[in-house]
């Protein structure tokens, strides 16, 4: 199989704290992660692709000061949310893509969602 | 308009029925049809994929891509409750940047 986990699950914080999400491939190696958000009863937004050991490319209005991405390894990628507002509640889900490009690429069988991290700035 | 359009319902149907969701799509450069079910605060699970035009099917699910129309559609047979859920259509392609674009999601219901 391929499993993507998300940690935490939940995380309710105060506005003006900074908020770390970890999203890690528990079976394979993914050279690329991705992460999104999502609002309520709306699609999900790429923020931001992310490849271990470079830089993250950000989509087109997302603050990358603001969300800080590392993708340290090849099972582990996080996401900090910096002095964090009530605005940036929102569900974040991240992507890994397997590593052997033959396998993945465009492939979407390539490509395993985490289960999601539902954050809450009070 | 967005690149990719899908109704958001809720759809609503009886256990047993056919459920048929579309999307409509605007750049021809997609090469990758998916559909993805997600459950509430769940991530998506990848339920069907097709590559160009054509049919697939797999099990209750029948996925078809119309490239000359930009039009996909996914039909579940002998719907069951268990399928209630927000279905979302996916696309990427080379030329489109191999990222996932994705409908805005269709809400289904099944009632027993």
């Amino acid at each position: 199989g391929a499993v993507v986990s998300q940690h935490p699950s939940r995380v309710i914080c105060k506005s003006g704290t900074s908020v770390k999400i970890e999203c890690r491939s528990l079976d394979f190696q993914a050279t690329t992660m991705f992460w999104y958000r999502q609002f309520p009863k709306q699609s999900l937004m790429l923020m931001a692709t992310s490849n271990e050991g470079s830089k993250a490319t950000y989509e087109q209005g997302v603050e990358k000061d603001k969300f800080l991405i590392n993708h340290a390894s090849l099972t582990l990628s996080t996401l900090t949310v910096t002095s964090a507002h009530p605005e940036d509640s929102s569900f974040y889900i991240c992507s890994a893509r397997k590593s052997a490009p033959r396998q993945s690429g465009g492939h979407p069988a390539g490509q395993f969602f985490g289960p999601g991290t539902r954050l809450t700035v009070l | 308009q967005k690149e990719v359009e899908q109704d958001p319902g809720p759809l609503s149907v009886p256990e047993g029925a056919i459920v048929s969701l579309n999307c409509t799509y605007s750049n021809s450069a997609f090469q990758y049809f998916m559909w993805y079910r997600q459950y509430s605060r769940k991530g998506p699970e990848l339920l069907m994929y097709t590559y160009s035009s054509g049919n697939k099917e797999d099990g209750r699910f029948t996925a078809q891509v119309d490239k000359s129309s930009k039009y996909i559609s996914l039909f579940i047979r002998d719907s069951q409750p268990s399928d209630s859920a927000t279905y979302l259509c996916a696309m990427n392609g080379k030329a489109a940047g191999n990222k996932l674009t994705f409908g805005g999601g269709t809400r289904v219901l099944v009632k027993p």
